[in-house]
């Protein structure tokens, strides 16, 4: 079963940042954060992942509270191809299962 | 360019008839997984593979099949046994030890007449 809480939707204005929070109250010390996307009908893509530290690349942002139990995704500078579902996904890197578990992730508009 | 081949992109099938769909890595990625997707839904995991001539049941198992012959290579077959096939199948797969980013096909969009 996927371990995190979404929101179903969200909106956000052309431009403006776009946060994505994601509940993870059962985190374990050695699970991950990671957030894909995935734009209708094409496959998921990844954008970032975190321990404990917030992290940045070029697509995104991520802020992990310190307690670990929640983070959110940020989106600097949102625009229409950002349109997509957002999956927040926890799990051990190396987990001997090697199971990635999606629940249904938020639906975020980009409105113009 | 390295990347991950699923094909067909669409297929249509009469009920009854068994279906295999390709999925083909040239990323050297050892761990492949087959995924279904509903409309509006996550996605599900059928089955996966972490080596060559191995693999694991995921949560939906039933009524598919899969093979690892080659690293290459993960090919899903739905078989007739499979009460609902009608979905996008995923495929995705990951590099050995690292820290755990899955990379995915296009999908492939099965509809059962």
């Amino acid at each position: 079963d996927a371990k995190t809480t979404q929101p179903p939707s969200m909106d956000c204005a052309e431009g403006r940042a776009a946060n994505l929070p994601c509940n993870h109250s059962t985190i374990s010390g050695n699970e991950y954060v990671y957030w894909y996307r995935q734009i209708h009908s094409q496959g998921p893509q990844y954008i970032i992942h975190g321990l404990k530290n917030n992290e940045t690349n070029e697509m995104a942002s991520l802020i992990i509270t310190e307690d670990r139990k929640s983070s959110t995704l940020i989106l600097p500078h949102a625009t229409l191809r950002d349109t997509a579902v957002y999956y927040c996904i926890v799990r051990p890197p190396w987990d001997t299962g090697n199971q990635f578990y999606f629940g249904t992730g938020t639906s975020l508009t980009v409105i113009p | 360019d390295g990347g991950i081949t699923q094909s067909p992109k669409y297929l249509f099938r009469k009920e009854g008839q068994n279906v295999t769909l390709s999925c083909e890595q040239n990323l050297n990625h050892d761990a492949m997984y087959w995924y279904r997707q509903d409309p509006g839904q996550g996605l599900r995991l059928i089955y996966y593979s972490q080596i060559v001539n191995d693999f694991q049941k995921g949560d939906i198992a039933e009524g598919y099949s899969v093979s690892r012959e080659k690293k290459e290579s993960f090919p899903l077959t739905v078989t007739s046994a499979q009460k609902n096939p009608t979905a996008f199948y995923l495929c995705a797969s990951t590099p050995p030890r690292n820290t755990g980013e899955l990379f995915f096909g296009e999908g492939s969009r099965l509809t059962v007449l």
